[in-house]
């Protein structure tokens, strides 16, 4: 069954590194069809999109996080991470990690269950 | 950056009712548009791609339509397990999400 799943801490500090990973089964991280990616939630902001890594390395960003982000792929264990520096109160979100397919435009067609991130000292 | 305004921002309807949902692009994006929803707790749900097309295994209750500036998901014959939020995305330069419509039971 395919599935994705992040790990992560559960609190972060004011101007520290938040680290996640996810995981993923039922499916090959290095299939060419796929891209793989992060979306956050919080109340202020809704949905946002951070970027995506395709099986290759190559990775894209949202134009307003991507002097902060840095998405990683690990095909021996079948995970992707993804890196937020210099975190503030203003990324305190639900992060969830995706796939993207392409169906006539990239679609986030499965999610993981997301984890929930808080900023605080 | 191409907004995309969601209307309405919520909703009350009954079970049986159908209900549409609007979301329009501050320009022409073709027909890259997604629709999610969103039950608490969970993650979002992809129910309709590339504007108009059924992702497999979710009800023919959901419709989408629309191309360019303006589209919209329909639910018809309203059922319980509809009652959420609900979300568009275009994926036609970036990716960017509406701002949601909560369907709520009246």
């Amino acid at each position: 069954q395919l599935q994705l799943q992040e790990s992560g801490p559960g609190l972060v500090q004011p101007s520290a590194t938040l680290s996640l990973t996810c995981s993923v089964s039922g499916v090959s991280i290095n299939s060419t069809s796929y891209y793989w990616g992060w979306v956050r939630q919080s109340p202020g902001k809704g949905l946002e999109w951070i970027g995506n890594i395709y099986y290759t390395g190559a990775a894209s960003y949202t134009p307003s996080l991507k002097s902060r982000v840095t998405i990683s792929l690990d095909t021996s264990k079948s995970q992707f991470s993804l890196k937020v520096n210099s975190m503030t109160a203003a990324d305190t979100a639900i992060y969830y990690c995706v796939r993207e397919a392409y169906y006539f435009g990239y679609t986030f067609d499965i999610w993981g269950q997301g984890t929930m991130v808080p900023v605080s000292s | 950056d191409i907004q995309m305004t969601q209307s309405p921002s919520s909703l009350s309807a009954s079970v049986g009712d159908r209900v549409t949902i609007t979301c329009r692009a501050s320009q022409s994006i073709g027909s890259y548009v997604n629709w999610y929803h969103q039950k608490p707790g969970n993650a979002p749900k992809l129910l309709i791609y590339a504007a108009s097309s059924l992702q497999s295994g979710v009800s023919s209750r959901f419709t989408g339509s629309g191309s360019g500036t303006e589209f919209t998901l329909t639910i018809s014959n309203l059922q319980p397990e509809d009652f959420a939020t609900y979300f568009c995305q275009h994926s036609y330069t970036g990716r960017l999400f509406g701002g949601g419509t909560k369907v709520e039971i009246k």
